[in-house]
């Protein structure tokens, strides 16, 4: 089954770190480039970072530029996401989401939407 | 980068067919066809309902489709039933630094 289970969401003060991780399973994880998106209580959905399959390429949303780092780990099928400098308009359900696509024997082709999506980790930044 | 327009809700009785308008620019979705669809229920994550504008993914039913027309996208329901009240948001490819844009999102009620 194709899944993916967020941990290391909590309560933490402003200013203060958290890590966020996203286990993957069920699919070639190295073949796909994965995704942060995040939903404050009661409001949208709001993308906030992409990286690569090769972790080459990376992308920031402005909210979160120069406070959050996203990575991955291909050998043990994990996304990260370093949150420093939190603060409470960053207090949100936080998903991680693979970026839908297909390889074939030569090659792979990705579209420019999320197809599988974990259930989130509950991030609240408070004092 | 500001969030694409969707109306903030639309309803519908059993059976009839509705369209959710999705609203950006032409450096999203005027000028690429990389719209999607999302719906999600209370508590739930979202789910793909539709990619690349009119593309559904194995396994989402045929009542929903997708269009373009200039900066506007749209994604109509048609044979509305129960299940599909929910949450419904777009979002585009931008050509901005940030990648990615959500729509605003759009209650469905089912009347």
């Amino acid at each position: 089954e194709v899944q993916l289970v967020e941990s290391g969401g909590g309560l933490v003060k402003p200013g203060g770190s958290l890590r966020l991780s996203c286990a993957a399973s069920g699919f070639t994880f190295s073949s796909y480039s994965m995704n942060w998106v995040r939903q404050a209580p009661g409001k949208g959905l709001e993308w906030v970072s992409s990286i690569s399959s090769s972790s080459s390429y990376i992308y920031y949303a402005d909210s979160v530029k120069g406070r959050f780092t996203i990575s991955r780990d291909n050998a043990k099928n994990s996304l990260y996401l370093q949150m420093n400098s939190l603060r409470a308009e960053d207090t949100a359900v936080y998903y991680c989401a693979r970026t839908a696509g297909y390889c074939s024997s030569t090659s792979c082709y990705e579209f420019h939407a999320f197809d599988i999506w974990g259930q989130g980790t509950m991030v609240t930044v408070s004092s | 980068q500001s969030a694409l327009t969707q109306p903030a809700s639309v309803s519908g009785s059993p059976g009839q067919s509705i369209t959710i308008s999705c609203t950006g620019t032409s450096s999203d979705v005027g000028g690429y066809n990389y719209v999607s669809w999302y719906q999600q229920h209370p508590g739930k994550a979202p789910k793909l309902m539709i990619y690349d504008v009119s593309n559904r993914p194995s396994g989402v039913s045929n009542r929903f489709s997708g269009s373009k027309s200039g900066n506007t996208a749209s994604l109509t329901i048609s044979g509305l039933q129960a299940e599909d009240e929910a949450d419904y948001y777009c979002s585009s490819y931008t050509s901005s630094s940030t990648l990615h844009v959500f729509g605003t999102g759009t209650k469905v009620t089912v009347l």
